[in-house]
């Protein structure tokens, strides 16, 4: 594609439910991160992955989070039994290289947990 | 630990003003220096890095390792300029290549 996909672009869940983000990245992009952007918070990093494999998961908040990358190319976010501080921007990345310099950026996926 | 700190969390000015928005980092290597940008229901994307020396938008940003700061100037802002503002640091700490935000900033340009 021509650009970083993510689904869905918006999501509303109940807390204690499980839900799934998507990220499509850049065809031939080998990087992919995942951050989150929350009112007063900036960018945090959640995790980042190089292939497959994920080098760096330091940033993922709890146990509650996980991530996968299959093919190289799609990575789903999972985040179970949500928590309503669980809200925010989620943001998919990715680069060429795996020396992060220009990430391009998806569109985000909205998570409200109510 | 990588770090970055945007001290300002807003910066309202007017058209034709100058403009700093300022970065500070933390980092025992050799950092790599960003400002990405996202204005109103857009991504965020680059607007520039230390290395490229380069001014984009009529921006430019200078690397001062002994005052650890990368702070973004323009002499003369623009309303389209106003947007969120972010600094970031690029360096490789136990093998992992990442970009490490900081809380960023919101440029507001007056009319």
């Amino acid at each position: 594609g021509a650009g970083v996909s993510q689904s869905p672009s918006n999501k509303v869940t109940e807390k204690g439910k499980d839900v799934e983000l998507r990220c499509d990245p850049i065809s031939g992009h080998t990087a992919l991160y995942w951050y989150r952007q929350s009112l007063g918070q900036g960018l945090e990093f959640l995790i980042y992955f190089q292939g497959n494999s994920a080098p760096d998961k330091s940033g993922l908040p709890s146990d509650r989070f996980s991530a996968e990358r299959t093919g190289g190319s799609v990575s789903t976010l999972t985040i179970q039994r949500t928590q309503q501080e669980d809200s925010a921007v989620y943001l998919c990345a990715s680069s060429l290289i795996p020396v992060a310099g220009e990430l391009f950026f998806g569109e985000g996926s909205r998570l409200t947990v109510l | 630990a990588q770090r970055v700190t945007q001290p300002e969390k807003l910066l309202s000015v007017f058209k034709g003003a100058p403009v700093e928005l300022k970065c500070n980092y933390s980092y025992s290597g050799s950092p790599e220096l960003f400002w990405y940008v996202q204005y109103s229901r857009q991504r965020l994307q680059l607007l520039l890095r230390h290395i490229s020396r380069e001014s984009i938008k009529g921006f430019t940003a200078d690397l001062n390792k002994g005052e650890t700061s990368f702070h973004l100037k323009k002499p003369f802002a623009q309303e389209e300029d106003s947007a969120m503002y972010y600094c970031a640091l690029s360096g490789r700490t136990g093998g992992s290549e990442k970009l490490v935000f900081g809380k960023g900033m919101k440029l507001t340009v007056n009319p």
